[in-house]
C-alpha cells in the first residue's frame, strides 16, 4: 500500500500570502490529522477530520483552515501568512479516530 | 488535560548497545493508547509501536521494546542493538477517549549511536 503523501513537499511563501497544503491518505483510511512542527514549539496539533467532519482543533488562529474531501484526501489552507508560520507541516492518516497514525513526509514552508 | 512528558532532550548511545528514552503521561481516562515515533532528519514521523492501556503484556517490535509500567504512568521505549541508523528524534505520543482521541506528542528525545 502506498503510505501518506502530502503535496507540495517544499514551498517558498512570502507574508501575507496565502498558502494550499495537500495530504493523501493511506487507502482505506477515513481520518486526517494535521500538525505544525517547528523547533520552538515542537508538534503542534491543528485539526482532525474523518468523514469530511471536523472532530479535533487545536488551538490555532481562524487564518489556519481545513477540509475533508468524500475521498478522504485533505486540504489545509493558510491565509495571510506570517514569518513565524514558517515550519514542517504534516499530515497523518488512521482507519479510525482512535487507531495509530501514520504520517507523511511533511511540506516544509518557509514564509519571508 | 492530557500530558505528555520526555524528560531527556539527548540521549547518546553506543553502537550495539541497548538504550531506554523516558516517557511519563498523565491522563484521567482509563482507556489511552500509548505510542512511539522516530523522526529522521528528512522530517518524517515513522510509527514505532503501540501499547493500549487494557494490554496485559509489555508490546514489543523487532528491535523495539515498550517498557509499560501503569501505576507510575510511564511507557519507556527500549531499543535493543542500537544501530547507526537508529540516530533520530524520538516522539512519544498518548491519545485518549475522553479528548477524543486526539493525538498529544511529548517534546521529543534526540539520541545519537556512536560508532
Amino acid at each position: 500500500k502506498a503510505g501518506v503523501t502530502q503535496t507540495p513537499r517544499y514551498l517558498i511563501k512570502t507574508r501575507g500570502q496565502q498558502v494550499t497544503l495537500s495530504c493523501s491518505p493511506i487507502s482505506g483510511h477515513r481520518s486526517v490529522s494535521w500538525y505544525q512542527q517547528t523547533p520552538g514549539q515542537g508538534l503542534q496539533f491543528l485539526f482532525e477530520y474523518f468523514s469530511e467532519t471536523q472532530r479535533n482543533k487545536g488551538n490555532f488562529p481562524g487564518r489556519f483552515s481545513g477540509r475533508q474531501f468524500s475521498n478522504s484526501r485533505s486540504e489545509m489552507n493558510v491565509s495571510t501568512l506570517e514569518l513565524g508560520d514558517s515550519a514542517l507541516y504534516l499530515c497523518a492518516s488512521s482507519l479510525q479516530l482512535q487507531e495509530t497514525q501514520y504520517f507523511g513526509p511533511g511540506t516544509r514552508l518557509l514564509v519571508l | 488535560a492530557q500530558k505528555i512528558t520526555q524528560t531527556q532532550p539527548g540521549m547518546f548511545v553506543q553502537e550495539k548497545e541497548a538504550v531506554t528514552l523516558d516517557c511519563t503521561y498523565d491522563t484521567s481516562d482509563p482507556s489511552y493508547g500509548l505510542f512511539w515515533y522516530k523522526q529522521p532528519s528528512s522530517g518524517e514521523m515513522i510509527f514505532l509501536i503501540y501499547q493500549g492501556s487494557y494490554d496485559q503484556q509489555n508490546a514489543t517490535e523487532g528491535r523495539y521494546s515498550l517498557n509499560f509500567q501503569k501505576a507510575r504512568k510511564s511507557a519507556n521505549l527500549v531499543i535493543s542493538a542500537s544501530q547507526l541508523g537508529d540516530s533520530a528524534m524520538y516522539f512519544c505520543a498518548m491519545r485518549a477517549r475522553n479528548t477524543g482521541n486526539q493525538f498529544y506528542f511529548g517534546t521529543g528525545t534526540s539520541l545519537t549511536v556512536i560508532p
